[in-house]
């Protein structure tokens, strides 16, 4: 069965430094990965997506992703952190269905 | 582009209303549409898949007479929500995708508050 594990309830970075959000899954075959963000109220907004090709995915708000299939990671990343940042964090895969992880909290402080 | 509009935003009314919830995609044509329902500080739970022109799959333990989903063209899929109750009140959300294995557009939510 897939699955996929946010092993961080929360983040804090400060304002500037590099962002890492963890991202662990399990499916049965090849695996479609995305990350969601969502703010306050609103509903999710897609910032990338992993389907096939180069490992490394970049996607909206200078926000990218690295594909381990030997760790079956998927971690959000950003060099330089900005407060706007902050929101909820959902990474996802879709195996036979889409499920979602329960979410990261990521704040960026000023 | 690839907008998809959800409404009402906010609902207040009392129990033993019906409700129902909008899903529109503007300017695509959704092959699918998913209703999700997100309880503070939680993921999304999947409530049922949709896809135009046939009943939809509902996720184990969600009621299908309580959570009517009619998804009528491929840009409109309705939520109704039966006889609400206080326990009904809830964050949902709509989601909608082209194609199979693209990503899903999500509506701004509903939130849902049962007196």
């Amino acid at each position: 069965a897939q699955s996929v594990a946010q092993p961080e309830d929360q983040v804090n970075v400060a304002e500037g430094n590099p962002l890492t959000v963890k991202c662990t899954y399990s499916v049965s075959g090849n695996p479609y990965l995305f990350w969601y963000v969502q703010y306050p109220n609103r509903g999710l907004q897609f910032l990338l997506k992993y389907i096939t090709g180069d490992n490394l995915v970049k996607g909206s708000y200078g926000f990218e992703a690295e594909f381990n299939k030997s760790q079956t990671s998927f971690h959000l990343k950003k060099p330089s952190a900005l407060v706007s940042d902050s929101a909820l964090y959902f990474c996802a895969v879709r195996d036979d269905k889409i499920i979602f992880g329960k979410g990261t909290r990521l704040h960026i402080l000023p | 582009g690839a907008v998809v509009s959800q409404h009402p935003s906010w609902v207040i009314c009392k129990s033993g209303t019906s409700v129902k919830i909008e899903c529109r995609s503007l300017d695509f044509q959704a092959t699918t549409m998913f209703w999700y329902r997100q309880f503070p500080k939680q993921s999304l739970m999947l409530m049922a898949t949709s896809n135009e022109g046939s009943k939809a799959t509902y996720e184990q333990g969600v009621e299908k007479d309580k959570f009517l989903i009619n998804h009528a063209s491929l840009t409109l899929s309705t939520l109704t929500v039966t006889s609400a109750h206080p326990e009904d009140s809830s964050f949902y959300i709509c989601s909608a995708i082209r194609q199979e294995n693209q990503p899903q557009h999500f509506g701004d939510g509903t939130r849902l508050s049962i007196l």
